[in-house]
């Protein structure tokens, strides 16, 4: 069954240092798979796709096939990346969501 | 601007009287969603919308119905909210299957 992990429910990082956040999937096939972020107050939106290949506010993911994973990275985190992340992978015309990891950047 | 909009942001109405939630959108595009978010929980599919066809979720519950009149508006009915109802519901639209997702604000429905 298609199914996306993200294992950490809560991150807390100190402003500057690296961020990752993980996702493992599993599906049978090429996977499509999104970045959402909801900031404090503000609509659920997307951050990045990994078709468009793009870096967005500084956060790239690559997709790893071997080990099924779409981790979300960032060199170096600032205040304004506290928010709750969700990783998502398309499938049969829906989006399976993981259970989403709450950032927060410590000053 | 262009955006996905959501009336009401608050509603409250009592256990077991029915209650209408609409969205509305001026990006024209073709897919709508319906998506119930409890609290620190990811999103949870309720229908969506490919134009005019209607898709409903294996387990969404027979409570919950909804409606697309036009390309711009959506609504969801909940006939008799119960206590386990209460939440944010969540409207979403993209141009076509598979692409970005668009959301609404949110509407918090609490049930009294």
């Amino acid at each position: 069954a298609q199914r996306v992990t993200q294992p950490e429910k809560l991150l807390s990082v100190f402003k500057g240092a690296p961020v990752e956040l993980k996702c493992n999937y599993s599906y049978s096939g090429s996977p499509e798979l999104f970045w959402y972020v909801q900031y404090s107050r503000q609509r659920l939106q997307l951050l990045l796709r990994h078709i468009s290949r793009e870096s967005i506010k500084g956060f790239t993911a690559d997709l790893n096939k071997g080990e099924t994973s779409f981790h979300l990275k960032k060199p170096f985190a600032q205040e304004e990346d506290s928010a709750m992340y969700y990783c998502a992978l398309w499938s049969n015309y829906q989006l399976i969501w993981g259970a989403g990891t709450k950032l927060i950047i410590k000053p | 601007d262009a955006m996905v909009i959501q009336n009401p942001r608050y509603q409250v109405t009592q256990f077991g009287k029915p209650v209408t939630l609409s969205c509305s959108q001026t990006l024209n595009h073709n897919v709508m969603y319906w998506y119930q978010q409890k609290s620190s929980q990811a999103p949870k599919l309720l229908f969506h919308y490919y134009d005019k066809d209607f898709n409903n979720e294996a387990d969404t519950p027979d409570n919950f119905q909804s409606r697309r009149p036009n390309t711009s508006f959506c609504f969801l009915d909940i006939r008799s909210p119960g206590l386990g109802d209460a939440a944010m519901y969540l409207c979403a639209t993209s141009r076509g299957a598979g692409d970005e997702q668009f959301f609404g604000p949110g509407t918090r429905l609490t049930v009294l």
